[in-house]
């Protein structure tokens, strides 16, 4: 039982490159969100899926795509990067139980935009 | 708009202290509250989730208690460690699968 995993775990681009960052959970959640954390500022949410085939905008989703490609998988995609987009990125899958909904996170991926 | 902060933003005390985290957001219609600790360069682990009908819940060392109508929520830690030391993170879980994020309290345990 690995949780929730992301990869890569570093990447480094030019300003107008394209990537995806993958992100995987073996919990069987419906739910999973992409976060990204600045220095000084917490984490905000990018984009949110509610459940397999349904995608949402969150706080800051400018500049990026996601794809709830199954249940396991949920994709982010910064199509042109941009040194502005340079940060840490975690994702998380939520269990739900009871009304309690327990949001549980990969180990992050670090992009630096030059 | 939901603000969340969190204060101090950097705390350090000696082994063995008695400690509190606080914890304060501006709308008090929320659904949840989760408070997390993130080791550096880690992701985020959940240490207490606080549904809105409860006042508080606790594990282990640790206590957390919910005031909706103040806005302010509480970390207690007992008898503190040097594995203690890492940032806790506060989080207000709103309608419509928002969750607003602290900035974190960086907690550092002197042995």
């Amino acid at each position: 039982n690995a949780g929730v995993t992301q990869t890569p775990k570093f990447q480094v681009l030019k300003t107008g490159q394209s990537m995806t960052l993958q992100c995987a959970q073996d919990m069987n959640h419906n739910s999973m969100y992409w976060y990204r954390q600045d220095p000084g500022m917490g984490l905000r949410l990018i984009y949110y899926s509610a459940s397999e085939g349904t995608t949402d905008k969150g706080e800051v989703p400018n500049g990026y795509n996601v794809s709830r490609l199954n249940k396991r998988e949920f994709s982010l995609r910064l199509e042109s990067a941009a040194p502005s987009q340079t940060s840490v990125y975690f994702c998380a899958s939520i269990r739900t139980s009871g009304g309690a909904d327990t949001q549980y996170f990969g180990p992050g991926t670090r992009l630096t935009v030059l | 708009k939901q603000e969340v902060t969190q204060i101090p933003a950097a705390l350090s005390v000696p082994e063995g202290e008695n400690l509190v985290l606080n914890c304060s957001f501006t709308d008090s219609a929320i659904y949840n509250l989760q408070w997390f600790r993130q080791d550096p360069g880690k992701g985020l682990t959940s240490l207490l989730l606080i549904q809105s009908s409860q006042r508080e819940q606790t594990s282990g060392r640790l206590n957390a208690s919910l005031d909706k109508s103040s806005g302010r929520s509480t970390l207690y830690i007992a008898a503190s460690q040097p594995g203690d030391s890492a940032t806790y993170l506060c989080a207000v879980i709103t309608g419509g699968f928002k969750t607003i994020f602290g900035a974190g309290t960086r907690l550092f345990v002197k042995a």
